[in-house]
């Protein structure tokens, strides 16, 4: 089976453009989730849709981001305007079951200069 | 909320050596604790997991752990290998929340 994917594998923008990062999910997994790794330190949870409804969206850092699961199919990730804090790289991740067995795409690397 | 705090950030084991990786948690919602590997420009991905209705489990030269009353769980690599060099996350799920709260991560070097 076809791994989760996502695109771009980079992206370096300016303050204040913005950006739109793509995560297509493993067939049939309904649970899909954000992540995002910043500097060496953890991955840090972003938000978990469950189809195309958001069940968990608390750590979103704020409302520059916006997420969309269009038809619980694939999911973007919009951060508009774009801070030099968002710098990270962004992991998205998909499962069966909520919370167990996640499987990673190989993140999207952002640099906001 | 959930938080996993992971130690060592950094080990350099000799070929053939053992590495330990530690993680402490707090709450938890459910007994589940995997173990992600990831190797420069990939994702993470599963190693081992363990559902602690045992204290250890095994797969290869890999072992989880688990100290349910410690609220701790290890990974020990045996006979470490130059191809297990890479960076290592714990993970446990987060109370209150369908997904996982992962550790800092460990970056480990396995010397020829």
């Amino acid at each position: 089976e076809a791994g989760v994917t996502q695109f771009p594998s980079h992206s370096v923008i300016e303050k204040g453009q913005t950006v739109t990062l793509r995560c297509d999910p493993i067939s049939g997994h309904d649970n899909l989730y954000w992540y995002r790794r910043v500097m060496g330190k953890e991955i840090k949870f972003l938000l978990h849709f469950v189809k195309e409804s958001k069940q968990d969206e608390s750590g979103m850092p704020n409302n520059r981001f916006l997420a969309e699961r269009t038809g619980g199919t694939y999911s973007t990730l919009k951060v508009q305007p774009a801070e030099l804090e968002d710098s990270g790289v962004y992991f998205c991740a998909s499962s069966q079951l909520a919370g167990v067995t996640l499987h990673f795409g190989n993140g999207t690397r952002l640099t906001v200069t | 909320q959930q938080q996993v705090k992971q130690s060592p950030q950094s080990l350099i084991v000799q070929k053939g050596g053992i590495s330990i990786i530690n993680c402490a948690y707090e709450n938890t919602a459910f007994d589940y604790f995997p173990w992600y590997q990831q190797f420069p420009g990939k994702g993470p991905a599963l190693l081992i997991a363990i559902r602690p209705d045992v204290s250890e489990k095994k797969e290869g030269r890999f072992t989880i752990s688990f100290n349910k009353s410690a609220k701790q769980f290890s990974l020990h690599i045996m006979d470490s290998q130059p191809g297990d060099s890479a960076t290592y996350f714990c993970a446990a799920p987060s109370a209150g929340r369908r997904a996982l709260t992962f550790g800092s991560g460990t970056r480990l070097q396995v010397q020829p």
